[in-house]
């Protein structure tokens, strides 16, 4: 099956720093999504990407679906506390219908006061 | 809409017990996945339905495992016997059909421990 290599595991940064991690696959997809999951909670959708090259924004982050296909970046500017929390890239490489995402490992982010 | 609504939040077993987790799907949507997590390996697809027909349960571990969805508003995911091994976060999520059928809304997830 696919693999999805998200990095970084983790991240260590000052209130305010901005954040970028990404997310490589074996092979091409064509859906990106980026969620975002709170201690006790299930992910929650943050972006959706659905074309080569497109760049999305929501508020603070902007995600883009790269060129090749075969991987997508995540950028949080001027991080907040409320950021904290477990990163998730996932991919889907059917046409159509809905199929399982296939999830990164995601991506601990911590801010540091 | 109260969104993908999962029971119990939390479950504690002893090894060689029945476990049954419950799933509501959003109103409307018409897939319904089971994931579990775990530190090791994250996110896993175990099964999924569309339409209350399961249509890949290739990510279900072993026999062990069952999954049904009886209606469009409630399915199981059954594990007997249930092993230390089993413990973990599983989650539910739904989506529809169409585009939106990629986004998939999850609910709060039921943390097992089998002792």
């Amino acid at each position: 099956g696919q693999q999805l290599n998200q990095s970084p595991q983790s991240m260590f940064i000052q209130e305010g720093e901005d954040v970028s991690m990404n997310c490589t696959s074996s092979s091409i997809f064509n859906t990106w999504l980026w969620y975002k999951q709170d201690p006790g909670e299930g992910p929650v959708l943050l972006i959706a990407l659905y074309k080569a090259g497109e760049l999305t924004s929501n508020g603070r982050l902007t995600a883009q679906f790269g060129i090749t296909r075969k991987d997508s970046f995540l950028n949080i500017s001027a991080s907040i506390p409320s950021d904290v929390g477990i990163y998730f890239c996932a991919g889907l490489d059917s046409g159509g219908g809905a199929d399982g995402l296939t999830f990164g490992k995601g991506t601990h982010l911590i801010i540091q006061p | 809409d109260a969104g993908v609504i999962q029971s119990p939040r939390h479950e504690v077993t002893e090894m060689g017990q029945e476990v049954t987790l419950r799933c509501k799907p959003i109103s409307g949507h018409d897939y319904l996945f089971w994931y579990r997590q775990t530190m090791m390996r994250g996110l896993e697809l175990l099964i999924y339905f569309n339409n209350n027909v399961p249509i890949d349960d290739s990510g279900m571990p072993e026999d062990r495992f069952s999954a049904k969805m009886p209606n469009a508003s409630f399915s199981t995911l059954k594990i007997q016997p249930s092993e230390p091994r089993d413990s973990a976060v599983y989650f539910c999520a739904s989506s529809r059909s169409g585009r939106a059928a990629n986004i998939q809304y999850f609910g709060a997830g039921t943390r097992l421990s089998v002792l």
